[in-house]
């Protein structure tokens, strides 16, 4: 079964710091993993998403994330957080086969930005 | 464009109660899903349609939770005999067709709270 690791239910940066969100996966097969961001009251939104052809994958709002096979990571990072990035943030993996369909989310990480 | 909605945005009921959920995709997007997200969880898939028939229901918790999309476009989630269990935020999300690399919209999902 496919599954992602969100190591952090917190993290907290200041504005302007280096942001580094962890997600690890686990897959049988090659694996199509998104990052999704939540503010409050919203629905989910697509950061970004791998699908295999490239392993660093450029997303919306400046935030990036590299897929590293030999480390089952799929990192999310930005280089300078601003405050409008506070929000929830799920790493999550497509299923295959007859789950082709069905994404399984991590339990997510809640980035606060300070002043 | 109009994205994926829902209604109610917000139901509180009584436990035992029967309650529908409604979901009106994105025009066009022959894939429907459903996920259910708990407080402080990532969201967990409930069922998903292709057109008008049920593709994957596997995640229905069970025979208490029904959904249908008669038309191929709006879905209802119905609930029925209601447990304090179930409240959550019901989360909609559409997709052109179904299969690993679509990109699933999600609506801003129905917070359900059974009191």
């Amino acid at each position: 079964a496919q599954s992602v690791t969100q190591l952090g239910s917190h993290v907290s940066v200041s504005e302007g710091a280096l942001v580094l969100l962890r997600c690890n996966y686990s897959s049988s097969v090659p694996p199509y993993l998104f990052w999704y961001v939540q503010y409050p009251n919203q629905g989910l939104q697509l950061l970004l998403k791998y699908t295999s052809a490239a392993t660093l994958v450029k997303g919306i709002n400046g935030f990036e994330a590299e897929f590293k096979k030999s480390e089952t990571s799929f990192h999310l990072t930005k280089p300078s957080a601003h405050m409008s990035d506070a929000a929830e943030y799920f790493c999550a993996v497509v299923g295959f086969g007859s789950s082709a369909s069905k994404i399984i989310f991590g339990s997510g990480t809640r980035l606060s930005i300070r002043p | 464009g109009a994205g994926v909605s829902q209604t109610p945005s917000n139901k509180v009921t009584e436990k035992g109660k029967y309650v529908e959920l409604r979901c009106d995709p994105i025009s066009g997007h022959t894939a429907l899903y459903w996920y259910r997200q708990s407080l402080g969880q990532g969201p967990e898939f409930l069922i998903y349609f292709q057109g008008t028939g049920a593709a994957d229901d596997s995640g229905l918790p069970n025979d208490r939770f029904f959904a249908v999309r008669p038309e191929g476009s709006v879905s209802t989630l119905k609930i029925q005999r209601t447990e304090r269990g179930d409240s959550a935020v019901y989360l909609c999300a559409s997709s052109w067709t179904s299969g690993q690399q679509e990109t699933q919209y999600f609506g801003p999902g129905t917070r359900l709270l059974v009191l």
